[in-house]
Formats: structure tokens, C-alpha cells, sequence
């Protein structure tokens, strides 16, 4: 079992939609976690950091879920520039290091 | 601050040869770090460091040296490249936030080897 899975997606979804992604992950004591946006042949970029208590940044809600061992984002209102691949990237405890999930695509259409 | 960059963009290499991807960041970032991206697997980790003259494996490290000589610099090395390590590759770092607890991890630019 990978230590991080995605959805694999890919969603395709008409602008103004609402879309959700989930990530599960196997350790149990992981302390940090995000969600990354990469865009067509670039580097990942952190779209946001999630809190135990969930936090908004606009559009976009993340959620995490400790019990059952998941993350979540949630896009309202999609927009054609959202069009990209949502990476959840966890910091597994007790390693210095950080796993990433193989990412879910999503393409907003107009 | 021109963040993280990487040399050079794009390699071909023939089976066999060596060479040096060069990583450097001016955020004063502790960790750095390796990875590459193959299609449907993800970002792997390679190798990483936490900080000047400390480094470790991650979860691919075999056919890659690094060294951490300097707070900025964080160069992977291919011993004897092969085909199996065409990829993008890309370097990152972030801060420690304590413990083991990091912080937003900042990305180069990504460099596109292939090995023929």
C-alpha cells in the first residue's frame, strides 16, 4: 500500500462547478500535510497548508480528517485557471522527509 | 530573491556517463531535498538534507550521490546513468519549523534527463 493515495481522476468538470478531492494516508502519527498545484511540465507549488481544524482560502477548503486517516480539498465555483494536478503531500512522523501522492488531474471546461 | 534553481533545463546522456545536477537556494533554507517525477508515480524522493554536511537517503536513492558542503548548494550526482533514470527531477527546500515538523517546501524548476 502506498503511504499516500489519490483519486486518480482525471476530473473533467464544467466552469463553476464544485469538485472534491480526497487523499488517505497510512501513518497514523503524520504531522503536516498540503495540497501542492502543478501546472503542464512545471514544478509543484504549495496551494495550501492543512490545519487540524480545517481552513478556506478563498475557493478552496481543505479538511483533514485524523480518525480515518484522510485529507480533503474542495474547489467551488471552478474556474477554466484551475485546470491542473492537485498533488497531497504528507510529512510522515518520526522522518525527516516528505511523501508525496501521485496526484489527480482536473481540467475545468467552459 | 530568485528562489530555487536548477542547472541545466534539459540533459540527454548516454548509458554509462556521469554527471552533476546542480541545485541552489538563497532563502537560507535548511532542508533540501531530491525528487523525480515519472508519469503516474508521482513526486519519489531521492535523497535530502537538513542541513550543511548532513545528508540521508530517501526512498530511491540507488545510482545518486548529493553532498550539502554549503547552506545553498545541494547537487545530485548520477554515478553511471541508465535508461531507467530518465525523468524530471527537481530539487526543493523549506524551512524547519521544529522538531520534524517542516514547513512549504519551495521547487526549482525541474530538470528533464534522458538516458539513452
Amino acid at each position: 500500500r502506498k503511504e499516500v493515495e489519490q483519486d486518480p481522476g482525471p476530473f473533467n468538470v464544467p466552469e463553476g462547478a464544485t469538485v472534491a478531492f480526497n487523499c488517505t494516508y497510512s501513518n497514523s502519527a503524520s504531522q503536516s500535510f498540503f495540497w501542492y498545484r502543478q501546472d503542464c511540465r512545471k514544478e509543484p507549488k504549495l496551494l495550501m497548508s492543512v490545519y487540524s481544524s480545517g481552513n478556506e482560502d478563498g475557493r478552496f477548503t481543505a479538511q483533514l480528517n485524523r480518525a480515518s486517516q484522510y485529507i480533503s480539498l474542495l474547489i467551488r465555483d471552478s474556474k477554466l485557471s484551475d485546470s491542473a494536478t492537485y498533488l497531497c503531500v504528507v510529512n510522515p512522523f518520526l522522518t525527516n522527509d516528505m511523501r508525496f501522492g501521485a496526484g489527480t488531474r482536473l481540467t475545468v471546461k467552459p | 530573491n530568485a528562489g530555487v534553481t536548477q542547472t541545466p533545463k534539459f540533459q540527454v546522456l548516454k548509458t554509462g556517463q556521469s554527471m552533476t545536477l546542480q541545485c541552489a537556494q538563497d532563502m537560507n533554507h535548511e532542508y533540501m531535498s531530491w525528487y523525480r517525477q515519472d508519469p503516474g508515480m508521482g513526486l519519489r524522493l531521492i535523497h535530502y538534507s537538513v542541513g550543511a554536511g548532513i545528508t540521508d537517503q530517501g526512498e530511491v536513492p540507488n545510482g545518486y550521490n548529493v553532498s550539502r558542503s554549503t547552506t545553498e548548494d545541494f547537487p545530485l550526482r548520477l554515478l553511471s546513468a541508465a535508461p531507467s533514470q530518465t525523468s524530471v527531477y527537481f530539487c526543493a527546500s523549506s524551512n524547519h519549523l521544529g522538531g520534524q515538523v517542516y514547513n512549504e517546501q519551495f521547487f526549482g524548476p525541474g530538470t528533464r534527463l534522458t538516458v539513452l
